[in-house]
Protein backbone atom coordinates (compact mmCIF):
# COMPACT_ATOMS: atom_id res chain seq x y z
CA UNK A 1 0.00 0.00 0.00
CA UNK A 2 1.17 3.27 -0.70
CA UNK A 3 1.46 5.67 1.85
CA UNK A 4 2.02 9.77 1.78
CA UNK A 5 3.59 10.85 5.03
CA UNK A 6 2.33 14.27 6.06
CA UNK A 7 3.92 15.73 9.03
CA UNK A 8 3.26 17.77 11.49
CA UNK A 9 -0.51 16.93 11.76
CA UNK A 10 -1.38 20.02 13.73
CA UNK A 11 0.23 23.58 13.51
CA UNK A 12 -0.30 26.89 15.67
CA UNK A 13 2.01 29.61 15.52
CA UNK A 14 1.79 32.93 15.73
CA UNK A 15 1.32 35.67 12.79
CA UNK A 16 4.59 36.35 11.09
CA UNK A 17 6.32 32.99 12.21
CA UNK A 18 7.26 30.62 9.34
CA UNK A 19 6.48 27.23 8.98
CA UNK A 20 7.18 23.93 6.72
CA UNK A 21 4.71 21.44 6.08
CA UNK A 22 6.53 18.14 4.99
CA UNK A 23 4.91 15.13 2.44
CA UNK A 24 7.27 11.89 2.32
CA UNK A 25 7.21 9.18 0.63
CA UNK A 26 8.85 5.60 -0.17
CA UNK A 27 7.52 6.01 -3.41
CA UNK A 28 8.10 7.38 -6.31
CA UNK A 29 5.39 10.12 -7.58
CA UNK A 30 5.24 11.11 -11.42
CA UNK A 31 3.36 14.42 -9.74
CA UNK A 32 2.51 16.16 -6.45
CA UNK A 33 -0.07 18.35 -5.98
CA UNK A 34 -0.77 20.59 -3.06
CA UNK A 35 -4.42 21.54 -1.68
CA UNK A 36 -5.92 23.89 1.14
CA UNK A 37 -8.96 22.70 2.30
CA UNK A 38 -11.89 25.41 4.43
CA UNK A 39 -14.23 23.36 6.53
CA UNK A 40 -17.40 22.43 4.40
CA UNK A 41 -15.97 22.91 1.41
CA UNK A 42 -13.68 20.63 -1.58
CA UNK A 43 -10.09 21.16 -1.91
CA UNK A 44 -8.42 23.80 -4.00
CA UNK A 45 -5.48 23.37 -5.84
CA UNK A 46 -2.73 25.55 -4.76
CA UNK A 47 0.36 24.04 -7.32
CA UNK A 48 1.15 20.92 -9.06
CA UNK A 49 5.41 19.95 -8.93
CA UNK A 50 6.31 17.32 -11.79
CA UNK A 51 9.95 17.71 -11.76
CA UNK A 52 12.61 16.31 -9.37
CA UNK A 53 14.16 19.20 -7.42
CA UNK A 54 11.47 21.19 -8.94
CA UNK A 55 11.04 24.75 -6.52
CA UNK A 56 7.75 27.07 -7.11
CA UNK A 57 6.59 30.48 -5.33
CA UNK A 58 3.04 31.28 -4.41
CA UNK A 59 3.27 34.62 -3.26
CA UNK A 60 4.41 33.66 0.50
CA UNK A 61 4.32 29.97 -0.26
CA UNK A 62 7.23 28.01 -1.50
CA UNK A 63 6.80 24.87 -2.75
CA UNK A 64 9.41 21.80 -3.31
CA UNK A 65 9.59 18.71 -4.57
CA UNK A 66 13.02 16.36 -3.81
CA UNK A 67 15.13 15.01 -6.35
CA UNK A 68 13.95 11.52 -6.15
CA UNK A 69 10.17 12.79 -6.61
CA UNK A 70 9.36 10.97 -3.49
CA UNK A 71 8.93 13.62 -1.21
CA UNK A 72 7.85 17.52 -0.98
CA UNK A 73 7.71 20.66 1.52
CA UNK A 74 5.10 23.93 1.76
CA UNK A 75 6.91 26.67 3.45
CA UNK A 76 5.42 29.54 4.51
CA UNK A 77 7.01 32.83 5.31
CA UNK A 78 5.32 35.04 7.70
CA UNK A 79 2.17 33.32 8.28
CA UNK A 80 -1.06 35.72 8.40
CA UNK A 81 -4.81 34.29 9.96
CA UNK A 82 -6.01 34.36 6.35
CA UNK A 83 -3.68 31.18 5.93
CA UNK A 84 -5.54 29.05 8.80
CA UNK A 85 -6.69 25.96 7.00
CA UNK A 86 -6.28 22.23 6.48
CA UNK A 87 -3.11 21.69 3.73
CA UNK A 88 -3.01 18.09 2.22
CA UNK A 89 -0.35 16.95 -0.15
CA UNK A 90 -1.46 14.32 -3.03
CA UNK A 91 1.09 12.43 -4.87
CA UNK A 92 -0.11 10.59 -8.06
CA UNK A 93 1.99 7.60 -8.80
CA UNK A 94 0.52 5.87 -11.32
CA UNK A 95 -0.14 8.80 -13.80
CA UNK A 96 -3.41 8.47 -14.36
CA UNK A 97 -4.44 11.06 -12.03
CA UNK A 98 -5.21 8.72 -8.86
CA UNK A 99 -4.09 10.76 -6.19
CA UNK A 100 -2.91 9.66 -3.05
CA UNK A 101 -3.35 11.77 -0.14
CA UNK A 102 -1.63 12.68 3.15
CA UNK A 103 -2.93 13.12 6.25
CA UNK A 104 -3.44 16.69 6.28
CA UNK A 105 -1.68 19.09 8.07
CA UNK A 106 -4.15 21.71 10.13
CA UNK A 107 -2.37 24.98 10.25
CA UNK A 108 -3.71 27.88 13.18
CA UNK A 109 -2.29 31.24 12.82
CA UNK A 110 -2.89 33.57 15.63
CA UNK A 111 -3.02 37.12 14.99
CA UNK B 1 -12.48 24.51 -9.24
CA UNK B 2 -12.74 24.54 -12.70
CA UNK B 3 -16.76 24.54 -11.97
CA UNK B 4 -16.92 20.88 -10.68
CA UNK B 5 -20.97 20.34 -9.48
CA UNK B 6 -21.77 18.45 -6.80
CA UNK B 7 -25.20 17.59 -5.35
CA UNK B 8 -27.13 17.47 -2.83
CA UNK B 9 -24.77 19.18 -0.80
CA UNK B 10 -25.88 17.39 2.29
CA UNK B 11 -27.91 14.22 2.10
CA UNK B 12 -29.27 12.67 5.26
CA UNK B 13 -30.27 8.92 5.07
CA UNK B 14 -31.86 6.26 7.44
CA UNK B 15 -29.72 3.16 8.10
CA UNK B 16 -30.80 0.72 4.77
CA UNK B 17 -31.81 3.70 2.09
CA UNK B 18 -30.03 3.99 -0.63
CA UNK B 19 -27.93 7.11 -1.10
CA UNK B 20 -27.29 8.41 -4.72
CA UNK B 21 -24.64 11.15 -5.29
CA UNK B 22 -24.35 13.47 -8.08
CA UNK B 23 -21.14 15.11 -9.61
CA UNK B 24 -20.92 17.49 -12.79
CA UNK B 25 -17.70 18.33 -14.48
CA UNK B 26 -17.76 21.13 -17.11
CA UNK B 27 -18.93 20.73 -20.12
CA UNK B 28 -16.26 18.47 -22.60
CA UNK B 29 -14.55 16.73 -18.75
CA UNK B 30 -14.61 13.38 -19.63
CA UNK B 31 -12.48 12.18 -16.61
CA UNK B 32 -14.42 12.06 -13.13
CA UNK B 33 -12.73 10.64 -9.78
CA UNK B 34 -14.47 9.82 -6.44
CA UNK B 35 -12.63 10.29 -3.15
CA UNK B 36 -14.28 9.82 0.26
CA UNK B 37 -13.11 11.45 3.12
CA UNK B 38 -14.17 10.02 6.56
CA UNK B 39 -14.06 12.00 9.76
CA UNK B 40 -11.13 12.93 10.64
CA UNK B 41 -9.60 11.13 8.12
CA UNK B 42 -7.39 12.61 4.66
CA UNK B 43 -8.80 11.96 1.04
CA UNK B 44 -9.13 8.39 -0.02
CA UNK B 45 -9.57 7.48 -3.59
CA UNK B 46 -12.34 5.62 -4.61
CA UNK B 47 -13.17 5.29 -8.61
CA UNK B 48 -12.33 6.91 -11.62
CA UNK B 49 -15.05 6.87 -15.05
CA UNK B 50 -14.56 8.12 -18.30
CA UNK B 51 -17.44 8.63 -20.25
CA UNK B 52 -18.97 5.46 -19.72
CA UNK B 53 -16.39 3.38 -18.41
CA UNK B 54 -14.76 2.17 -15.43
CA UNK B 55 -11.38 2.74 -15.15
CA UNK B 56 -10.05 1.80 -11.55
CA UNK B 57 -12.24 0.90 -9.14
CA UNK B 58 -10.25 -0.71 -6.59
CA UNK B 59 -10.76 2.15 -3.89
CA UNK B 60 -14.57 0.94 -4.06
CA UNK B 61 -15.76 -1.03 -1.10
CA UNK B 62 -16.62 -4.28 -3.20
CA UNK B 63 -20.69 -4.57 -1.98
CA UNK B 64 -23.17 -1.96 -1.76
CA UNK B 65 -21.09 0.96 -3.87
CA UNK B 66 -21.23 1.63 -7.31
CA UNK B 67 -20.38 4.40 -9.98
CA UNK B 68 -21.43 5.20 -13.26
CA UNK B 69 -21.00 7.81 -15.62
CA UNK B 70 -22.82 7.51 -18.43
CA UNK B 71 -22.52 9.66 -22.21
CA UNK B 72 -25.05 12.04 -21.06
CA UNK B 73 -25.96 13.43 -17.69
CA UNK B 74 -23.63 13.69 -14.16
CA UNK B 75 -21.85 11.05 -12.60
CA UNK B 76 -23.61 9.04 -9.99
CA UNK B 77 -21.92 7.03 -7.07
CA UNK B 78 -24.43 4.90 -5.21
CA UNK B 79 -24.51 3.53 -1.96
CA UNK B 80 -27.43 0.72 -1.56
CA UNK B 81 -28.14 0.03 2.17
CA UNK B 82 -26.47 2.72 3.81
CA UNK B 83 -24.90 1.94 7.32
CA UNK B 84 -23.51 4.59 9.52
CA UNK B 85 -20.02 3.96 8.91
CA UNK B 86 -20.77 5.05 5.13
CA UNK B 87 -21.13 8.69 6.69
CA UNK B 88 -18.81 10.86 5.21
CA UNK B 89 -17.90 13.45 2.83
CA UNK B 90 -17.93 12.20 -0.58
CA UNK B 91 -15.94 14.41 -3.40
CA UNK B 92 -15.86 14.32 -6.94
CA UNK B 93 -12.69 16.16 -8.76
CA UNK B 94 -12.12 16.68 -12.65
CA UNK B 95 -9.11 16.09 -14.54
CA UNK B 96 -7.59 18.90 -16.38
CA UNK B 97 -4.08 20.12 -18.09
CA UNK B 98 -0.96 18.43 -19.15
CA UNK B 99 -0.02 17.83 -15.73
CA UNK B 100 -3.23 15.56 -14.45
CA UNK B 101 -4.77 18.06 -12.09
CA UNK B 102 -7.27 17.65 -10.50
CA UNK B 103 -10.05 20.39 -9.08
CA UNK B 104 -12.57 19.42 -6.68
CA UNK B 105 -16.03 19.54 -5.99
CA UNK B 106 -17.37 21.21 -3.20
CA UNK B 107 -18.35 17.49 -1.59
CA UNK B 108 -21.56 15.97 -0.49
CA UNK B 109 -21.91 15.13 3.13
CA UNK B 110 -23.70 12.25 3.83
CA UNK B 111 -25.17 11.79 7.15
CA UNK B 112 -26.38 8.16 7.89
CA UNK B 113 -29.09 7.94 10.85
Amino acid sequence: TQLLEQSPQFLSIQEGENLTVYCNSSSVFSSLQWYRQEPGEGPVLLVTVVTGGEVKKLKRLTFQFGDARKDSSLHITAAQPGDTGLYLCAGDSSNTGKLIFGQGTTLQVKP
Amino acid sequence: NAGVMQNPRHLVRRRGQEARLRCSPMKGHSHVYWYRQLPEEGLKFMVYLQKENIIDESGMPKERFSAEFPKEGPSILRIQQVVRGDSAAYFCATLEGIDNEQFFGPGTRLTVL
